[in-house]
């Protein structure tokens, strides 16, 4: 069974920084892109980051780029999120989601976790 | 960026009725790289329909999905109780993947 289970979120101040974490099991990890999704409360689903089967391609949402890095381990499974500078305009659930692939290199989402929450607030 | 506007904002049915949601995009969306996802309160979105009409592992054969180009189209043939949440659109035929604003589909 494919899960993935993210970690790391809570309460920071505008400025500061956090890491979240997804860890994947149930698939071989190291086969397949990654994305992280947030969404603030209240509101709609904004794709964040992407990052390759073996971590060197990534890109970014133009919000994020410059303060947020996405980067994995395949050999412990797990993905990251290096979050820099918060705003408060980053408060949101944060998701990490599976591509379909392998081999099917197309930017939507099979596989969500459920979500760390990241309150950006003095 | 391609900006993606769904409509209506809400859509408010009874079981069993016909539901008709539509995603527009600001610009042509490339091989109809499209998807429809369906989220429920305090969860994670589910694929339901992949390249604007596939439908994903274990998605009923009540939900469809139409269009290309700009103009796209979820359909739920009858609704059943479980239905009933918020649907997203998102596109991935650009760089720059992004979503809809979401439709809401409530129990009249």
């Amino acid at each position: 069974e494919v899960q993935l289970v993210e970690s790391g979120g809570g309460l920071v101040q505008p400025g500061g920084s956090l890491r979240l974490s997804c860890a994947a099991s149930g698939f071989t990890f190291s086969s397949y892109w990654m994305h992280w999704v947030r969404q603030a409360p209240g509101k709609g689903l904004v794709w964040v980051s992407r990052i390759n089967s073996d971590g060197s391609s990534t890109s970014y949402a133009d919000s994020v780029k410059g303060r947020f890095t996405i980067s994995r381990d395949n050999a412990k499974n797990t993905l990251y999120l290096q979050m820099n500078s918060l705003r408060a305009e980053d408060t949101a659930v944060y998701y990490c989601a599976r591509e379909p692939g392998p081999g099917i290199v197309k930017d939507y989402f099979d596989y969500w976790g459920q979500g760390t929450l990241v309150t950006v607030s003095s | 960026e391609i900006v993606l506007t769904q409509s209506p904002a809400t859509l408010s049915l009874s079981p069993g009725e016909r539901a008709t949601l539509s995603c527009g995009a600001s610009q042509s969306v490339s091989s109809s790289y499209l998807a429809w996802y369906q989220q429920k309160p305090g969860l994670a979105p589910r694929l339901l329909i992949y390249d604007a009409s596939s439908r994903a592992t274990g998605i009923p054969d009540r939900f469809s999905g139409s269009g290309s180009g700009t103009d796209f189209t979820l359909t739920i043939s009858r609704l059943e109780p479980e239905d009933f949440a918020v649907y997203y659109c998102q596109q991935y035929g650009s760089s720059q993947l992004t979503f809809g604003g979401g439709t809401k589909v409530e129990i009249k």
